[in-house]
Order: structure tokens, then C-alpha cells, then sequence
């Protein structure tokens, strides 16, 4: 069964103050890895795809990276407004379908 | 209007009642789906659409049930529902079920309360 598991469950930080998300996973098979960024009362918003170990993507103070067994959401010196819920997914090549992890709570403090 | 519309925004009913979540995607994407969200947890596939045609059910209870008339319009009928299916209920769409590089674009949900 494809399982994500996303650590910290909630993480604090000071503006300025750089810190890592991380999300591991098992699959059978990897199409792909897909972070989204979701805020109160809104539908998660997409972010990044990965498709295979070694692939790094940017997207401003947000940097993602993929390993076969897990992959990183860095941030580096977040403002106030990156301040949301970070999750994690993986789609199997056999699937047709999402499979999320719990999230990552990020407050970023000015 | 473009993006992934969900209406009603807040729904509250009782657990007699019958309601419908409506889903509506103006991407022209091929493929659409229902999660739900609850506190703390992972969200969870109810159901795929893919031109149409449901692709996938993921043991979701008969209390609730899909319509897809079109490709652009999806709906989530409810019928005596229990208080545990309390959540937000998300609409999805995607160029085709396979994904892509663009992933799922979702609306913004409804949240549901049964009383």
C-alpha cells in the first residue's frame, strides 16, 4: 500500500530563519511527487512535481528535492506570508490517483 | 470564470436530510475527483471521474453518491449522513487522471456539518 509520512507535524519559525520539511514515502512504482501549499479555508494550491531521484525544483524562497525514499521542502529565510499547511503526495505508476500525507503546519513569526 | 468552482462554501444538515455538493472546473481537464479532509488526517480519494466515467470508488459508504454529467460539472449527493462525515469536501480536477506536470487544481471546498 503507497503510504506518506510528513515530519514536523507543525513547525515554527522566525522570519528569516531557514528549515527543511520532510516527506517520506513507499510506493510501487513512482510516477511522481507533488507538493502543494494549503491555506485556511482554501483548497491546496498546486506547488512542485518531481519525477525521479536527484530533481530539484525552485519556486522563489521554496526549494524541493527528491530522493528514492523521500524528499525535501526547504525554505530559506521564509516571510510571515509562507505561513500554511505544506503536504506531501505521490501518485504510483499503476495508479490513477493522489495519495497524501497529514501535512506540515508552518507559522512563520515576524 | 476559470479555476475549480465549489458550491456551497458551508453546508449544514441534519442526518435525515438529502443535500448536493456541486463541483464545476472550467480548465478543460478530462479528469475529476472528490476528497474529503478531516482534522489532522491525510485527505482521502472518494471518488475518480476520467471523461465521464467513474475509474475508481474508494470503498466510499452508498450514503454518498457521485454524478458526473459532463466534463466540467461534478457533483456529491448526500443522503443520511452520520456526524463522522463532517469535513471538507474537495473537488479536483487534472488534464487527465494520470496526472502531469501541473498536478490536481482543487476549489476551495465546502464544509460540511451534520447535526
Amino acid at each position: 500500500e503507497d503510504q506518506v509520512t510528513q515530519s514536523p507535524e507543525a513547525l515554527r519559525l522566525q522570519e528569516g530563519e531557514s528549515s527543511s520539511l520532510n516527506c517520506s514515502y513507499t510506493v510501487s512504482g513512482l510516477r511522481g511527487l507533488f507538493w502543494y501549499r494549503q491555506d485556511p479555508g482554501k483548497g491546496p494550491e498546486f506547488l512542485f512535481t518531481l519525477y525521479s531521484a536527484g530533481e530539484e525544483k525552485e519556486k522563489e524562497r521554496l526549494k524541493a528535492t527528491l530522493t528514492k525514499k523521500e524528499s525535501f521542502l526547504h525554505i530559506t529565510a521564509p516571510k510571515p506570508e509562507d505561513s500554511a499547511t505544506y503536504l506531501c503526495a505521490v501518485q504510483a505508476w499503476y495508479g490513477n490517483k493522489l495519495v497524501f500525507g497529514a501535512g506540515t503546519i508552518l507559522r512563520v513569526k515576524s | 470564470e476559470t479555476g475549480v468552482t465549489q458550491t456551497p462554501r458551508h453546508l449544514v444538515m441534519g442526518m435525515t436530510n438529502k443535500k448536493s455538493l456541486k463541483c464545476e472546473q472550467h480548465l478543460g481537464h478530462n479528469a475529476m475527483y472528490w476528497y474529503k479532509q478531516s482534522a489532522k488526517k491525510p485527505l482521502e480519494l472518494m471518488f475518480v471521474y476520467s471523461l465521464e466515467e467513474r475509474v475508481e470508488n474508494n470503498s466510499v459508504p452508498s450514503r454518498f453518491s457521485p454524478e458526473c454529467p459532463n466534463s466540467s460539472h461534478l457533483f456529491l449527493h448526500l443522503h443520511t449522513l452520520q456526524p463522522e462525515d463532517s469535513a471538507l469536501y474537495l473537488c479536483a480536477s487534472s488534464q487527465d487522471r494520470f496526472q502531469g506536470e501541473d498536478g490536481y487544481t482543487f476549489g476551495s471546498g465546502t464544509r460540511l456539518t451534520v447535526v
